[in-house]
């Protein structure tokens, strides 16, 4: 079944502490991206990545990164977690950036 | 700067009838522009896309068109079924900046029975 995993689901963590969410797509895709969704602000690009080893900064990336070493993974690091990243995360892909995106079920992310 | 902007926070229809979802934007570079759908607690949805050299698309009861000049598009759903009640996010793109999707705030639709 073609789909975009992320993991973990949910995810309460304090501020400071290192985090990982990962993201990975079985459809080859070569564009992946990663978005937040808050009340009221819609869906924000963080990054996206364009193919291995290419990415590129999104409409609200500070406090983010990204790596992508190989096409189906593309992990979102929080190297040190605030309070204002509290959200609910999504990673998509998709064959071309203009391409229908298929999006992954969601992340919720607590910072206290 | 809101450069994608549904001004409708929601939007209630009742079943059968014509659902008009509108989104409006500044930049006009935009060159690609598509709808998702999106339940609660779930990833969005792709639901249908149109090009700046098109001024309309059609796929079963979604029609976008597209007014270049106005720098405004619109969602048409016809006709709204319950199922249809979720979020509805518009979102555009240039080719000059490959890659970065702009969303809206999105509207929510409530199709009643």
């Amino acid at each position: 079944e073609a789909q975009v995993t992320q993991n973990p689901r949910y995810l309460i963590t304090v501020t400071g502490k290192k985090l990982t969410v990962t993201c990975s797509q079985n459809m080859n895709h070569e564009y992946m991206s990663w978005y937040r969704q808050d009340p009221g602000l819609g869906l924000r690009q963080i990054y996206y990545s364009m193919n291995v080893e290419v990415t590129d900064k999104g409409d609200v990336p500070e406090g983010y990164k990204v790596s992508r070493k190989e096409k189906r993974n593309f992990p979102l690091i929080l190297e040190s977690p605030s309070p204002n990243q509290t959200s609910l995360y999504f990673c998509a892909s998709s064959p071309t950036p203009f391409g229908r995106q298929y999006f992954g079920p969601g992340t919720r992310l607590t910072v206290t | 700067d809101q450069q994608v902007k549904q001004n409708s926070p929601s939007l209630s229809v009742q079943e059968g009838r014509i659902s008009i979802l509108n989104c409006d934007y500044t930049n006009s570079m935009f060159d690609y522009f598509l709808w998702y759908k999106k339940y609660p607690a779930e990833g969005p949805t792709f639901l249908i896309s149109i090009s700046s050299i098109k001024d309309k698309n059609e796929d079963g009861r979604f029609t976008v068109f597209l007014n270049k000049s106005a720098k405004h598009l619109s969602l048409h759903i016809v006709p709204s079924q319950p199922g249809d009640s979720a979020v509805y996010f518009c979102a555009a793109s240039h080719g000059g900046s490959q890659g970065n999707l702009i969303f809206g705030k999105g509207t929510k639709l409530s199709v009643k029975p």
